[in-house]
């Protein structure tokens, strides 16, 4: 199946700047996640996103996170004021088919300064 | 995941198989197993999953016990390119559940 994109592969912020973090799964595709790991710890569940409304998410997925898919091709990730501990690896993924995995995207490396 | 019990690493010579473990006792009857790898800081990459019958495909088998409380992820001709974290999940099917990660196994491939 077509890869998952993420854009862009690497942003630097100020603490407290908004960032927004893009993906281009599949449109004919319902459901997508974002996930994020943090330098040497696991991959950490955000948020669900079906039939473009948030399915389920985690306790990280605060008041400062948001999702949306504004065109029906991307799907965004925003985070509405950085802080140095949202520094992170940030993965886009969408549901395969049927009863198969995930489809990750290669990520974007989000750093906070 | 909670879910599951794997060993923190492994090691395993570049051209035998690895023969990864994952314990899940919990497990119900409606829950697959899947099992994902990540190598270094890519995203994580589906790499097979079952429910009870052993399953193989061009990446690896899965071997899952009669009784589904454990299952063995086999690479039977590792590589160098195969060193990675192997997760093991246990999850029911269908997108609208969230796959949730735990620390994996750290496998090296050795020359």
């Amino acid at each position: 199946e077509p890869e998952v994109t993420q854009t862009p592969s690497h942003q630097v912020t100020q603490m407290g700047q908004e960032v927004i973090l893009r993906c281009v799964p599949i449109s004919n595709h319902l459901y997508f996640y974002w996930y994020r790991q943090i330098l040497g710890q696991k991959v950490e569940f955000l948020v669900s996103f079906y039939n473009n409304e948030i399915s389920e998410k985690s306790e990280i997925f605060d008041d400062q996170f948001s999702v949306e898919r504004p065109d029906g091709s991307n799907f965004t990730l925003k985070i509405r004021s950085t802080k140095l501990e949202d520094s992170a690896m940030y993965f886009c993924a969408r549901g395969g088919s049927g009863y198969y995995g995930y489809t990750f995207g290669s990520g974007t490396r989000l750093t906070v300064v | 995941d909670a879910k599951t019990t794997q060993p923190t690493s492994m090691d395993c010579a570049e051209g035998r198989a690895a023969n990864l473990p994952c314990n899940h006792s919990t497990i119900s009857g409606n829950e697959y197993v899947y099992w994902y790898r990540q190598i270094h800081s890519q995203g994580p990459q589906y790499i097979i999953h079952g429910l009870k019958n052993n399953e193989t495909n061009e990446m690896a088998s899965l071997i899952i016990t009669e009784d589904r409380k454990s299952s063995t992820l086999i690479l039977p001709h590792a590589t160098l390119r195969d060193t990675a974290v192997y997760y093991c999940i246990v999850r029911v099917a269908g997108e609208n559940n969230d796959m949730r990660f735990g620390a994996g196994t750290r496998l090296t491939v050795k020359p």
